[in-house]
């Protein structure tokens, strides 16, 4: 029962470069989300999907692209890297239920740098 | 998503309760209240939720007030490991779009000390 793993665990990048952030969870959840976390500050939604081939935007969209292929993965893409997207980075997952919801299930998180 | 209102701090002395207080004063008739707690740098985990009654798991309990618009978790045995920062948030309990996100303010960061 791995769960949601994020790979890389950390990362260093250049500015400008392009690099994939990978999510992968084997809960058989429909929803999965990405968000970033600034030091001190709680986390912020980027993108989201509520089922294979469904994709939508959060509150800070804008540097990042997501594809969701299969139920199980859900990549978050920089395409041109900036330090303002040096961050720590968590993926989770939740059961996509009508009515009671029981709880999102988040990865160890990615910490990257820009420099 | 109605807003949340936590202290920014609190202490407790290891083996007592730890309650935390929300204020969601706008919460809506369809949104429930979430807790989760963040320890150290590690993903965020999920503690409990409820709608209008009182819950209880093996983690914590959950006391919404009568009219909604606060809760407080307890912690009825706080232990150093529980040091963490916690978040209240409230959203609708179906997915629908944007609706079903969890969107996290700054918490209280809990500090059980022996």
């Amino acid at each position: 029962n791995a769960g949601v793993t994020q790979t890389p665990k950390f990362q260093v990048l250049k500015t400008g470069q392009s690099m994939t952030l990978q999510c992968a969870q084997d809960m058989n959840h429909e929803y999965m989300s990405w968000y970033r976390q600034d030091p001190g500050m709680g986390l912020r939604l980027i993108h989201y999907s509520v089922g294979a081939g469904i994709t939508d935007q959060g509150e800070v969209p804008n540097g990042y692209n997501v594809s969701r292929s299969t139920t199980e993965d859900f990549p978050l893409r920089l395409l041109s890297a900036a330090p303002s997207q040096t961050s720590v980075y968590f993926c989770a997952s939740s059961q996509n239920l009508q009515g009671e919801y029981y709880g999102y299930t988040f990865g160890s998180g990615t910490r990257l740098t820009v420099v | 998503d109605a807003k949340t209102t936590q202290p920014t701090s609190m202490d407790c002395a290891e083996g007592r309760a730890a309650n935390l207080p929300c204020n969601h004063s706008t919460i809506s008739g369809n949104e429930y209240v979430y807790w989760y707690r963040q320890i150290h740098s590690q993903g965020p985990q999920y503690i409990i939720h409820g709608l209008k009654n009182n819950e209880t798991n093996e983690m914590a309990s959950l006391i919404i007030t009568e009219d909604r618009k606060s809760s407080t978790l307890i912690l009825p045995h706080a232990t150093l490991r529980d040091t963490a920062v916690y978040y209240c948030i409230v959203r609708v309990g179906n997915y629908g779009g944007s609706q079903g996100n969890l969107i996290f303010g700054k918490g209280t960061k809990l500090s059980v000390k022996p």
